[in-house]
């Protein structure tokens, strides 16, 4: 089964501080996505990448940084932290044309 | 700019009843995907169903289906004999490109509480 992983799931960060949020996917996807959830709202696109070495900004991607290692990896960087990133954020993977996105468990970063 | 609207923030049933769940979108795309997932209270997202601009057939899968009205901008998710386990935050989102189906511009979601 598709498999897409997070860490940490659960992370409090100060202010200005850097942070990095980790995602690992089995799937061999070329697509990998980071979003964000308000309490409230849906989803919102951050950062995408359509394979190692690519990262291209989504539609909310100011104070996020992105980063593809890997075809497994990709990860969301926060240079420095605010409280207005406060929030849950998933990780998904997906290929061209598939029928179904595979979304992470979410981690819960909050900034103090 | 593509935009989804849940006007329905919350919902409810009885055990056994069919529930119907609206969303409309805004895109000038001519092939574009809507997707509907379901959130569970763990914050997990699940995959319901999906349908495709171009399919005039309304998509069908277990008890859930969707019904399209293309020319309004509409979807409905449609769950049939509702059950309890089916209570949690229910997404409709819009995929533009048929290229980067993981592009997906979200609605706020409608909480829906099924009763025993």
């Amino acid at each position: 089964e598709a498999a897409v992983t997070q860490s940490p799931r659960n992370k409090v960060a100060v202010t200005g501080g850097k942070v990095t949020l980790s995602c690992n996917q089995t799937n061999n996807h070329n697509n990998m996505y980071w979003y964000r959830q308000d309490t409230g709202h849906g989803l919102r696109l951050i950062h995408y990448s359509y394979g190692a070495g690519s990262t291209e900004k989504g539609d909310i991607p100011d104070g996020y940084k992105a980063s593809r290692p890997s075809q497994e990896n990709f990860s969301l960087i926060l240079e420095l932290a605010t409280p207005s990133q406060t929030s849950v954020y998933f990780c998904a993977s997906g290929d061209a044309g598939d029928k179904e996105v595979f979304f992470g468990k979410g981690t819960r970063l909050t900034v103090v | 700019a593509q935009r989804v609207t849940q006007v329905q923030p919350t919902g409810s049933s009885q055990w056994g009843e069919e529930v119907t769940l609206d969303c409309s979108y805004e895109t000038s795309e001519y092939f574009y995907r809507i997707f509907w997932y379901r959130q569970l209270f763990s914050g997990e997202m699940v995959f319901l169903i999906y349908q495709p601009s171009f399919d005039t057939q309304n998509q069908r899968s277990g008890r859930y289906s969707v019904v399209f009205q293309k020319s309004f901008k509409s979807i409905s998710l449609v769950i049939s004999a509702s059950q309890p386990e089916d209570s949690g935050t229910y997404f409709c989102a819009l995929s533009e490109l048929i290229t980067n189906t993981g592009k997906l511009t979200f609605g706020d979601g409608t909480v829906l509480t099924v009763k025993p």
